[in-house]
């Protein structure tokens, strides 16, 4: 069975500053890695994801995560926030070639500060 | 392109008391997933559909949920009795069958049980 450990539950940050939000998973076959956000009262957007091919990928908003199989990571990283980047992030992972169901982590409240 | 619809948004029961939830997924997608978020907790699959038919209800607490998609389209939710641990936000996601399970989410419907 798959797991994913969101370390920071809160990350408070000032506007422009750069960011890191901490995914691991856990998981004995290959997987497919998500992060999700949820702006309040609406519900989850697809951010970016990784199903092959290059380690690094990006979103259009200018998020990118990073998988690093032998550390099981998936970090989401920005070199600097906006204030409209406050919402919950939430990292996912299916396993490849299962009933593309995913489990998710517990989640990161990210708060951009003026 | 319309989203993921669902009703109510808000509901508020007495424990012991029913309720249903209603989603429309996307047109023309297959596959239809009941998710629970408890506040603080990220979304847990309760119940997923491939056309009609159940994939996966492992999770789904049959002594007092039931779900159904009849036609294969839109899908009904029912808590029958409630509890106050059943106080949630119920997400409905949709996904076209053959994609890297990138699921489009409703907005919710956030149940208080009192």
């Amino acid at each position: 069975a798959q797991s994913v450990t969101q370390l920071d539950s809160q990350v408070p940050v000032f506007e422009e500053a750069p960011v890191e939000l901490r995914c691991n998973y856990s998981s004995s076959v290959s997987v497919y890695l998500f992060w999700y956000v949820q702006y309040p009262n609406q519900g989850l957007q697809l951010l970016l994801k990784y199903l092959s091919g290059s380690t690094l990928v990006e979103s259009i908003n200018g998020f990118e995560a990073e998988f690093n199989k032998s550390q099981t990571s998936f970090h989401l990283r920005k070199p600097s926030v906006h204030i409209s980047d406050t919402a919950e992030y939430f990292c996912a992972v299916s396993e490849s070639g299962s009933a593309r169901q995913l489990t998710f982590g517990s989640g990161t409240q990210l708060t951009v500060l003026p | 392109e319309a989203g993921v619809a669902q009703s109510p948004r808000y509901k508020i029961i007495e424990k012991r008391q029913s309720v249903a939830f209603w989603c429309n997924p996307i047109s023309g997608h297959a596959t239809l997933y009941w998710y629970q978020q408890i506040l603080g907790q990220g979304p847990k699959l309760l119940i997923q559909f491939q056309n009609n038919g159940v994939v996966d209800d492992s999770q789904l607490p049959k002594d007092r949920f039931s779900a159904e998609r009849l036609k294969g389209v839109d899908s009904t939710l029912k808590i029958q009795p409630a509890k106050l641990e059943d106080s949630a936000v119920y997400l409905c996601a949709s996904s076209q069958e053959f994609s890297y399970n990138e699921q489009f989410f409703g907005p919710g419907t956030r149940l208080t049980v009192l």
